[in-house]
C-alpha cells in the first residue's frame, strides 16, 4: 500500500459525460501528479500540482483540467468525455521539498474509467 | 519526441535465471534514474533508482547499471522467480520533475 488513496476505483460513463477523479497524496506530501495509461499511449504524464498551485503540464487535452485543495487532496476533471479517453488514470505523489534532491513518487492504485 | 527508448518489450525468462532490461534515454537534464514495477491492476511502485553520479547500484536481486556517456541504463534480476512476472518501467526525470515513462516490458518467469 503506497498510502496514495484514489476513488472512485472504477467508473463507466458514456461520451459527451463529465466526470471527477479524486485523489489523496500520502500524508506530508505536497506535490500531486496525474498519470493517464492506455494501451496505445503507455503511461503518460498529464499535470501536476504542487502546495495548490499547478507547476507543469505534460500531455493534458483542454476539456481535462485539475486542481490542488489546501488539505493537499486533488481531483482531475474530464469533461466532453470520447471514446478515446477510456484509460486508467494514476495519481502520485512526492515530498517535493523545496529546492531539494527529487523525491519517489508514489502511486495510486488507479482509477479505471470506461468511456461507452 | 521519443525521450526513452525502452527493450525489449517483452521478455520470457525461465525461473532462476536473470532477466536483463535496458533503457535508452535522450534528455542529459535527467538526474534520477528508477525502474518502476507493475503488476495487473495495480498502480506502478518503484522498485530501485540510481542517481548519475553511481555506475551501479544493488538492492537484493536488483541491479540497476548506469552508463552516463552512452545515455543507457538496465534493470537485472538475479535468481528470477515467478513472482517477479509483472511490467516494468523505467522513467527518468529531471529534479522535481515528471516522470517521463518507457514503453516497458512484459516480464514473464516460467516455473
Amino acid at each position: 500500500d503506497s498510502g496514495v488513496t484514489q476513488t472512485p476505483k472504477h467508473l463507466i460513463t458514456a461520451t459527451g459525460q463529465r466526470v471527477t477523479l479524486r485523489c489523496s497524496p500520502r500524508s506530508g506530501d505536497l506535490s500531486v501528479y496525474w498519470y493517464q495509461q492506455s494501451l496505445d499511449q503507455g503511461l503518460q504524464f498529464l499535470i501536476q500540482y504542487y502546495n495548490g498551485e499547478e507547476r507543469a503540464k505534460g500531455n493534458i487535452l483542454e476539456r481535462f483540467s485539475a486542481q490542488q485543495f489546501p488539505d493537499l487532496h486533488s481531483e482531475l476533471n474530464l469533461s466532453s468525455l470520447e471514446l478515446g479517453d477510456s484509460a486508467l488514470y494514476f495519481c502520485a505523489s512526492s515530498v517535493d521539498r523545496r529546492g531539494g534532491r527529487t523525491d519517489t513518487q508514489y502511486f495510486g492504485p488507479g482509477t479505471r474509467l470506461t468511456v461507452l | 519526441q521519443q525521450q526513452v527508448k525502452q527493450s525489449p518489450q517483452s521478455l520470457i525468462v525461465q525461473k532462476g535465471g536473470i532477466s536483463i532490461i535496458n533503457c535508452a534515454y535522450e534528455n542529459t537534464a535527467f538526474d534520477y534514474f528508477p525502474w518502476y514495477q507493475q503488476f495487473p491492476g495495480k498502480g506502478p511502485a518503484l522498485l530501485i533508482a540510481i542517481r548519475p553520479d553511481v555506475s551501479e547500484k544493488k538492492e537484493g536481486r536488483f541491479t540497476i547499471s548506469f552508463n552516463k556517456s552512452a545515455k543507457q541504463f538496465s534493470l537485472h534480476i538475479m535468481d528470477s522467480q515467478p513472482g517477479d512476472s509483472a511490467t516494468y518501467f523505467c522513467a527518468p526525470l529531471r529534479s522535481q520533475g515528471n516522470l517521463i515513462f518507457g514503453k516497458g516490458t512484459k516480464l514473464s518467469v516460467k516455473p
